[in-house]
């Protein structure tokens, strides 16, 4: 079973707009962390948001919030304002055992955002 | 900032040759992963390495993988017989030891296999 699901391959948005990328998550553990991750066509990584299963707020960062729904196992990207830089790969993943392991992630298949002007 | 850094960018190889990609992680993070991504794909775990030795590895770090911590400051990736469906973006990161730290990753080493 996947443990990362992103539905979304492709979304088109105009820009100014905001978008949500959706997510949802398989986990048995209580401890988990959930990221998302841009990546452009350059290629690197990049860290954009941070969700802890304990944690009772909604993470926010900027114009990236994320739409955190435990119950559902949910963890939606909702990027406000959208500008064309924001054209990307966008990757939801999750790290399990916070405590101890490898603290590895595992990620989801990858949504490509393209924000039209 | 502090970042870390693979190299090379891109790296072009002959099947059956052996390839070393280097890392230099982030200078007090404790964790260290090599990740891979096909192109168009989704990225995917290969190892990670905690206190000099692997903590964890996934089906597809074979034995024709290995890594290594040589000098306190680089983390390699070897393959040693490459194969053509190698050929990937393949990334390194470094992890702080707070439990809620993100993960850093290099700019990526594009392994081309022919």
């Amino acid at each position: 079973a996947q443990k990362i699901t992103q539905t979304q391959p492709g979304m088109f948005v105009q820009e100014k707009e905001a978008v949500t990328l959706d997510c949802t998550y398989d986990t048995s553990d209580q401890s988990y962390g959930l990221f998302w991750y841009k990546q452009p066509s350059s290629g690197e990584m990049i860290f954009l948001i941070y969700q802890g299963s304990y944690d009772e707020q909604n993470a926010t960062e900027g114009r990236y919030s994320l739409n955190f729904q435990k119950a559902r196992k949910s963890a939606n990207l909702v990027i406000s304002a959208s500008q064309l830089g924001d054209s990307a790969m966008y990757f939801c993943a999750m790290r399990e055992g916070l405590i101890q392991g490898a603290q590895k992630l595992v990620f989801g298949q990858g949504t490509r955002l393209t924000i039209n002007p | 900032e502090p970042e870390v850094t693979q190299t090379p960018s891109h790296q072009v190889t002959q099947m059956g040759q052996e390839v070393i990609l280097r890392c230099v992680p982030i200078s007090n993070h404790l964790y260290f992963y090599w990740y891979r991504q096909i192109l168009g794909q989704k990225v995917e775990f290969l190892v990670s390495f905690y206190n000099n030795e692997i903590s964890e590895k996934s089906e597809i770090f074979d034995d024709q993988f290995s890594v290594e911590r040589p000098d306190g400051s680089n983390f390699t990736l070897k393959i040693r017989s490459t194969k053509l469906e190698d050929s990937a973006m393949y990334f390194c990161a470094s992890k702080g030891t707070g439990v809620n730290t993100e993960a850093f990753f290099g700019q990526g080493t594009r392994l081309t296999v022919v």
